[in-house]
């Protein structure tokens, strides 16, 4: 099946850091959503692209659509503790199914 | 709370029983979505509805998983003959059916299923 690789894989940050992670798949799609876990609950969704090159805010978090429809990436802004967790790309190809990545896990130190 | 309800939160379960799980969707959405998830792992896809027609199901699942979504409102997930490797979260997410930009899937808050 498609194959969404993220990265990094886990990040150590200091508290008040940017952070930025990626998303990259073979495979073109229609929309990329982001999301962010944390233990024990579901995904919360954080951030929906829906047009190539497409940059999109939430607060501090940013998100960018890549031009060849095939990555995405975010971007969180001065971080804070209660910003870890683990961040999950999915994308989705027409209108059917969503497809994830392994996620980046992200922690904060104070 | 009008947001995606699952239910129950946990289960243990001994291996060979079988288990239930539910979801209500939000209300408004017709798209319904389960997926699988294991430690360390992005949400795997399971299966899908629209309304109450499965559109899709993964080859990843055995005979031994049923979905249902009788009235296009809430759906069941169903393993018979529960193994330890089904021990996973299974999340449950809904949509409105897509048409341009309003494809946002929201999840549940899980089941995460513990089979002994």
């Amino acid at each position: 099946g498609q194959q969404l690789n993220q990265s990094p894989q886990s990040m150590f940050i200091q508290e008040g850091e940017d952070v930025s992670m990626n998303c990259t798949s073979s495979s073109i799609f229609n929309t990329w959503l982001w999301y962010k876990q944390d233990p024990g609950e579901g995904p919360v969704l954080l951030i929906a692209l829906y047009k190539a090159g497409e940059l999109t805010s939430n607060g501090r978090l940013t998100a960018q659509f890549g031009i060849t429809r095939k990555d995405s990436f975010l971007n969180i802004s001065a971080s804070i503790p209660s910003d870890v967790g683990i961040y999950f790309c999915a994308g989705q190809r027409n209108f059917n199914k969503f497809y994830f990545g392994s996620g980046t896990k992200l922690n904060v130190k104070p | 709370d009008t947001g995606v309800s699952q239910n129950p939160r946990h289960k243990i379960t001994k291996r060979g029983q079988n288990v239930t799980f539910r979801c209500d969707p939000i209300s408004e959405h017709n798209r319904l979505y389960w997926y699988r998830q294991t430690l360390g792992q992005g949400p795997e896809f399971l299966t899908y509805f629209q309304n109450e027609a499965q559109l899709e199901k993964s080859r990843l699942l055995s005979d031994r998983f049923s979905a249902e979504r009788p009235k296009g409102s809430f759906s069941t997930l169903e393993i018979q003959r529960t193994e330890q490797g089904d021990s996973a979260m299974y999340l449950c997410a809904s949509s409105l059916e897509p048409r341009g930009r309003n494809t946002e899937a929201f999840f549940g808050q899980g089941t995460r299923l513990t089979v002994v």
